[in-house]
């Protein structure tokens, strides 16, 4: 199946540094791709939604200041979280949609753990 | 707004029972519907989906799923659960057009098979 790498697997960075996770489709190309936020034992919070070549769409109460998403190709997508502190520590996922969309499926990145100190 | 939702946050069935694990959905228009599984710190990995046709969906690992839009459900089901089986289970709806989309979670439901 279609594989999306997601890196880095687990950050751990200081209180206001500034954090860069990379999301890449290996095998195919993405239109879309999404990036969720998930806490403990919880669902996946969906953050915003990028299209390449195009702004990302933010999520309502979602900074987009503070998390920045490019999407420069159509297998590459980033989310840096800018300034971080404690309470963006999280688990971070993306997701990606191939050319052909949703008539197939989401493919799921293996998700980042940041750890803010 | 949309939505999807998992009433149950656990689920515990002995191994070789079957199981199921429920899921509703408040989406407008004729979403997508899929089933994930997540093991821990681990991405998700897909089980299943429903489109259109048959309203009795078959996916990996022997699970299956109804689609039902007169309840607007989509319960996923297993004849005879594993102790395997065991792991943190999402549905999932994708509505909205290619480039405006979305793809958004239930809560999440714990499913524990036990021995």
């Amino acid at each position: 199946g279609a594989v999306v790498s997601q890196h880095p697997s687990w950050v751990i960075c200081k209180s206001g540094t500034s954090v860069k996770i990379e999301c890449r489709s290996l095998d195919f190309q993405a239109t879309t791709m999404f990036w969720y936020r998930q806490f403990p034992k919880q669902s996946l919070m969906l953050m915003a939604t990028s299209n390449e070549g195009s702004k990302a769409t933010y999520e309502q109460g979602v900074e987009k200041d503070k998390f920045l998403i490019n999407h420069a190709s159509l297998t590459l997508s980033t989310l840096t979280v800018t300034s971080a502190h404690p309470e963006d520590s999280s688990f971070y996922i993306c997701s990606a949609i191939p050319l052909q969309g949703m008539n197939t499926e989401a493919f799921f990145g293996q998700g980042t753990r940041l750890t803010v100190v | 707004a949309q939505s999807v939702a998992q009433p149950e946050d656990q689920v515990n069935v002995a191994e070789g029972n079957p199981l199921t694990v429920k899921c509703t959905y408040s989406v407008s228009g004729n979403p997508y519907l899929f089933w994930y599984v997540q093991y821990p710190n681990r991405g998700l990995q897909f089980l299943l989906k429903y489109i259109t046709g048959d309203n009795l969906v078959k996916g990996s690992y022997g699970f299956e799923a109804e689609f039902n839009k007169s309840q607007t459900s989509f319960h996923l089901k297993k004849p005879s659960a594993l102790v395997s089986d065991s792991a943190l289970y999402f549905c999932a709806a994708y509505y909205g057009s290619s480039n405006t989309g979305k793809l958004i979670f239930g809560q999440g439901t714990t499913l524990q098979v036990k021995p």
